[in-house]
């Protein structure tokens, strides 16, 4: 079974500028959570994804950051524009249903330069 | 306000020594806590779980010991080896609505051989 796809592995951007993150989940996992690591800070809830309904986007930072799930598959979240705070390594994990079978994608680095 | 307290921030042993990491939490109604270790350049797996309803769980030389009127819980890992050498955290979430995960912020562990 292929886990959590996350890419890219690494993106360096300049303030101001777009991106987008990518997150393939495990196949057939309805729930799909977007988590972030600030440096030497916690790792923090962003989102929650049930198919392609978002259930809960409580942890967004702001309007700059807009996250989809096309047809309950993958999941893409944007931030434009990046501000120097938005630096950090964004995670992606999914589970079928219960808690204790989130699974994690290796994460993307973001940095905003 | 950081719901999930972890400490230390880092820890070296030596192989074979006890490692102890320690989490408190300020939410009565969290119901699931469990710990992940983490790798560099991989995101957080599911290393052990526990429930308030036990005090005490065990799996191979992971034990997680449950305070739950202190409001505590900490991780055990007994004749700690290099290979454990990674990022652990706690964290704690409760059922219903989007049941997310809050973390502490991290330990970095180092096993020296």
């Amino acid at each position: 079974e292929a886990g959590v796809t996350q890419f890219p592995s690494h993106s360096v951007i300049e303030k101001g500028q777009t991106v987008t993150l990518r997150c393939d989940p495990i196949s057939g996992h309805d729930n799909l959570y977007w988590y972030r690591r600030v440096m030497g800070k916690e790792i923090k809830f962003l989102l929650h994804f049930v198919k392609e309904s978002k259930q809960d986007e409580s942890g967004m930072p702001n309007n700059r950051f807009l996250a989809e799930r096309t047809g309950g598959t993958y999941s893409t979240l944007k931030v434009q524009p990046a501000e120097l705070e938005d630096s950090g390594v964004y995670f992606c994990a999914s589970s079928q249903g219960a808690r204790n079978g989130y699974t994690f994608g290796s994460g993307t680095r973001l940095t905003v330069v | 306000q950081q719901q999930v307290k972890q400490s230390p921030q880092s820890l070296i042993v030596q192989k074979g020594g006890i490692s102890i990491i320690n989490c408190a939490y300020e939410n009565t109604a969290f119901d699931y806590f469990p710990w992940y270790q983490q790798f560099p350049g991989k995101g957080p797996a599911l290393l052990i779980a526990i429930r308030p309803d036990v005090s005490e769980k065990k799996e191979g030389r992971f034990t997680i010991s449950f305070n739950k009127s202190a409001k505590q819980f900490s991780l055990h890992i007994m004749d700690s080896q290099p290979g454990d050498s990674a990022t652990y955290f706690c964290a704690a979430s409760m059922a219903g609505g989007s049941e997310k995960l809050v973390f502490g912020k991290g330990m970095k562990l180092t096993v020296n051989p």
